[in-house]
């Protein structure tokens, strides 16, 4: 039950091969977000949903593509994954979007490597 | 997309000294501050979360103040220790949050 989970931990890709990364959340919380981590950048939103079936645009969504066919998912996919795409990626759910007193939860986060 | 602004972008201190961070925001349009405590090879931990103007919050040894009128946040640690050791993000929301880049701490005994 660790509430929130992404897999895999570690994935080595090839350039232009498609790769999905997974993240499932057992609380129902309505709001899902995928974040990437750079050195010299911090934490960046690629795309984040407010319910199942909206999906909206991030700070860096350029080559990516999400789902949310149901609540407790929001896979993110690579269509054609590029070396600009190594990063650590982080999955986070909040209740309501932050707009109360809630924090967000964060997985524990997927280490991409595109060769 | 809010331009948040942390420094300073690292600290290293003593153990028992204790230390601030300023966090700076757009305050046009303000909801809500967090801040996240950030180990090394774990997950961002939420803090705090801060959403009116004067807002003073505090768990244990850390505490952290509002000004949303002019913009900023400070996060306090008093005494600090070694388990202390972290990155600390504040983050801005508007329709997600939006991170600063976050300062890192050292304390070494």
């Amino acid at each position: 039950d660790a509430g929130i989970t992404q897999s895999p931990r570690y994935k080595i890709t090839e350039t232009g091969r498609q790769v999905t990364l997974m993240c499932h959340q057992t609380w129902s919380h309505s709001y899902m977000f995928w974040y990437r981590q750079d050195l010299g950048h911090g934490l960046r939103l690629i795309y984040y949903s407010a319910a199942a079936d909206i999906t909206d645009k991030g700070e860096v969504p350029d080559g990516y593509v999400v789902s949310r066919s149901k609540t407790e998912n929001f896979p993110l996919t690579l269509e054609s994954a590029t070396r600009s795409q190594t990063s650590v990626y982080f999955c986070a759910s909040s209740e309501v979007g932050g707009r109360e007193t809630y924090g967000y939860t964060f997985g524990s986060g997927t280490r991409l490597t595109v060769v | 997309i809010l331009n948040v602004e942390q420094s300073p972008q690292s600290l290293h201190v003593q153990e028992g000294d204790s230390t601030n961070f300023t966090c700076s925001f757009p305050s046009s349009n303000f909801y809500a501050l967090h801040w996240y405590r950030w180990e090394t090879a774990k997950s961002p931990e939420a803090l705090f979360v801060m959403t009116l103007n004067g807002d003073e919050k505090k768990k244990g040894r850390i505490s952290a103040t509002l000004n949303t009128k002019e913009g900023y946040s400070y996060l306090y640690i008093k005494g600090s220790q070694p388990e202390d050791s972290a990155t600390y993000l504040c983050a801005s929301l508007e329709d997600a949050l939006n991170f600063g880049k976050g300062t890192s701490l050292l304390v070494t005994p």
